[in-house]
């Protein structure tokens, strides 16, 4: 139980392109889940708190007209990468908090490798 | 600012040995919970360990254990039996407030070896 998947696990797009990735919680509901992103060899930096039927929360320095992230379900959020550029390569990982159970619990997706050309 | 340090960038382990991992964090507050997650080559991140602040007994998971010492803001890992598969490598993280916002705050990591 508690799977968090990606999709798509990576993805190669062109400069100026428009990039979603999908997370979902595939045997829980989630009200909450969470949008990180992990350079090579460094730490899971968090971008967003996504919560369902209302707004992102960016954390500071995040641009959220450049990742926009809407959270339609219980068990589906979408980050899009607007407009992407090379300095937008790096791996997107999602994670999600089961509702109902312990607040400090998230459960991870596999991560998104993104790369732009 | 709520911060957590991990001051061993690499490490290396033989097989069966046993390893520890450092972990220090910064906060203010009383109430909080601490984690150890690993991150293998294939990226996912899984938890090894959970902590909460408000209990003195360390935290143990099979060979996985913590030496949590809340004066000093310590959290270590010491991993025993060290199996090839415990390559990977480890974040100190923690979720501050006693849960109220569930935002995990993540240290450098530490990369581990397990040598056979």
């Amino acid at each position: 139980g508690a799977v968090v998947s990606q999709h798509p696990s990576w993805v190669i797009c062109k400069s100026g392109t428009s990039v979603k990735i999908e997370c979902r919680s595939l045997d829980f509901q989630a009200t909450t889940m969470f949008w990180y992103r992990q350079f090579p060899k460094q730490s899971l930096m968090l971008m967003a708190t996504s919560n369902e039927g209302s707004k992102a929360t960016y954390e500071q320095g995040v641009e959220k007209d450049k990742f926009l992230i809407n959270h339609a379900s219980l068990t589906l959020s979408t980050l899009t990468v607007t407009s992407a550029h090379p300095e937008d390569s790096s791996f997107y990982i999602c994670s999600a908090s089961p509702d109902g159970g312990r607040t400090d619990t998230q459960y991870f997706g596999p991560g998104t490798r993104l790369t732009v050309l | 600012a709520q911060t957590v340090t991990q001051s061993q960038p690499e490490m290396s382990v033989q097989e069966a040995e046993t390893v520890t991992l450092s972990c220090t964090y910064d906060t203010s507050e009383n109430n909080y919970y601490l984690f150890w997650y690993k991150q293998p080559p294939s990226r996912q991140m899984i938890l090894v360990i959970r902590q909460e602040a408000y209990k003195q007994q360390n935290a143990t998971e099979n060979r996985f254990s913590v030496n949590f010492q809340k004066a000093a803001k310590s959290f270590s890992l010491k991993i025993s039996d060290s199996q090839l598969g415990d390559t990977a490598m480890y974040f100190c993280a923690f979720i501050p407030g006693g849960g109220a916002t569930n935002k995990l705050i993540f240290g450098t990591g530490t990369l581990l070896a397990v040598q056979p």
